[in-house]
């Protein structure tokens, strides 16, 4: 069954450190992974796309990984603000696979203290 | 500047009424999709479009409606058939059909339903 998991459910950090949130996933034949950031009440936004080949990518303060063999990856954070409070959502697509089959974890709820 | 609006952003419905969300988009895309958005809960496809005139059911299709008469526009109708609409709800379209790039959802705000 094609899955994707996300962990933790939510995780409290103070302003100024550095986080780690997981997306295990399932989803066979694996064409890419993304991640979104979805601030309370609003649409979710593209942070990254990370596709079979590639390991690491950043965009800012943002990094993310991809292992495709254990098929894990983590957004990392880095020097935490608190304009970083927000949902993030691991979204995952399979390779030749309808238009409407994206597979979607719960998210991971982050809040930065100041 | 381009986007996804969509309206209204919040919504008050009383059992038993249909009401319809509104979704356009300027950003040329082919693909567009209706989501359901619970607490705790991953999103679920409601409906999707790939062309005009054409929408396919996506995994929770029942007790919603869709049209697709332009390219722009996708309003999605929540009838009174569907049993617990209470929810928020996000249009999203997409530049890519198929290929490697599939899945790049650029969303709208979002339309919070209240059934009362």
């Amino acid at each position: 069954k094609n899955q994707v998991e996300q962990s933790p459910q939510s995780l409290i950090i103070l302003e100024g450190k550095n986080c780690t949130l997981q997306c295990n996933y399932t989803v066979s034949p694996f064409s890419n992974l993304r991640w979104y950031k979805q601030d309370t009440g609003r649409g979710p936004v593209s942070l990254t796309i990370m596709t079979f080949s590639e390991n690491t990518k950043s965009n800012g303060r943002y990094t993310a990984t991809l292992d495709a063999d254990t098929k894990q990856s983590s957004l990392h954070i880095t020097a935490s603000q608190l304009s970083d409070s927000a949902s993030y959502i691991c979204v995952v697509s399979a390779r030749g696979s309808t238009l409407g089959r994206l597979y979607f974890g719960r998210g991971t709820q982050l809040t930065v203290w100041p | 500047d381009g986007g996804i609006t969509q309206s209204p952003k919040y919504l008050f419905r009383k059992e038993g009424q249909n009401v319809t969300l509104s979704c356009e988009q300027n950003l040329n895309h082919d693909a567009m999709y209706w989501y359901r958005q619970d607490p705790g809960q991953g999103l679920r496809l409601i409906y999707y479009s790939q062309i005009v005139n054409d929408f396919q059911k996506g995994d929770i299709a029942e007790g919603y409606s869709v049209s697709r008469e332009k390219k722009e526009s996708f309003p999605l109708t929540v009838t009174s058939a569907q049993k617990n609409p209470t929810a928020f709800y996000l249009c999203a379209s997409s530049p890519r059909t198929s290929g490697v790039g599939v899945g790049e959802l650029f969303f709208g705000e979002g339309s919070r339903l209240t059934v009362l």
